[in-house]
């Protein structure tokens, strides 16, 4: 079974400064790592994700992330952090399955952009 | 074009009644899913269908809970005898073939509150 764990419910940084959300994984077989985030009274949109290709993975909106598998780590980042960016943000595992392939999410963190 | 719609976008019931929520995915995506987010939490995975079949409902709760996808497209989210603990935001998503590197796509989901 695979598992994700995010570290830190909340994050909140200032605006221009460095944004890091932290996720683990768990899974006995190589995973599809992916991050989410979720606007308020929005459904979820896609900002990147990994799939055994390169290990570090660009996004939208200037995020991007690194997969590291001595770590079993998949961290969001983005250089400068920007108002716009306050949201909810969820790291997610998937593995291929004969009978499709769900997403584990983990329990999202809260990111606050301060002025 | 047009991304997964979901009808209700709100739906207050009492408790003991039946509801229906319904997901319009993707034109042309074969797979769909049932996810549900109580609040603080991420979604959990409830039912997964590729085309006209539930491939993979491992994740009802119970019985009370069933889904269909009669055309393989629209599908449908039903609650019987519903109860308190059923309040929660229901999403929908679709993948264009259900394999673990594709992009699940999300819905702006279904607010269900049970009074």
């Amino acid at each position: 079974a695979q598992s994700v764990t995010q570290l830190g419910s909340h994050v909140s940084v200032s605006e221009g400064a460095l944004v890091l959300l932290r996720c683990n994984y768990s899974s006995s077989v190589p995973p599809y790592l992916f991050w989410y985030v979720q606007y308020p009274n929005q459904g979820l949109q896609l900002l990147l994700k990994y799939t055994s290709a390169a290990t570090l993975v660009k996004g939208i909106n200037g995020f991007e992330a690194e997969f590291k598998k001595s770590e079993t780590s998949f961290h969001l980042t983005k250089p400068s952090a920007h108002m716009s960016d306050a949201a909810e943000y969820f790291c997610a595992v998937s593995l291929f399955q004969t009978s499709g392939s769900r997403l584990t999410f983990g329990e999202g963190t809260q990111l606050t952009v301060n002025p | 074009g047009a991304g997964v719609s979901q009808t209700p976008s709100n739906k207050v019931t009492e408790k003991g009644k039946y509801v229906e929520l319904r997901c319009d995915p993707i034109s042309g995506h074969t797979a769909l899913y049932w996810y549900r987010q109580s609040l603080g939490q991420g979604p959990e995975f409830l039912i997964y269908f590729q085309g006209t079949g539930a491939a993979d409902d491992s994740g009802l709760p119970n019985d009370r809970f069933f889904a269909v996808r009669p055309e393989g497209s629209v599908s449908t989210l039903k609650i019987q005898r519903t109860e308190r603990g059923d309040s929660a935001m229901y999403l929908c998503a679709s993948s264009i073939a259900g394999y673990g590197t594709d992009t699940q796509y999300f819905g702006p989901g279904t607010r269900l509150t049970v009074l």
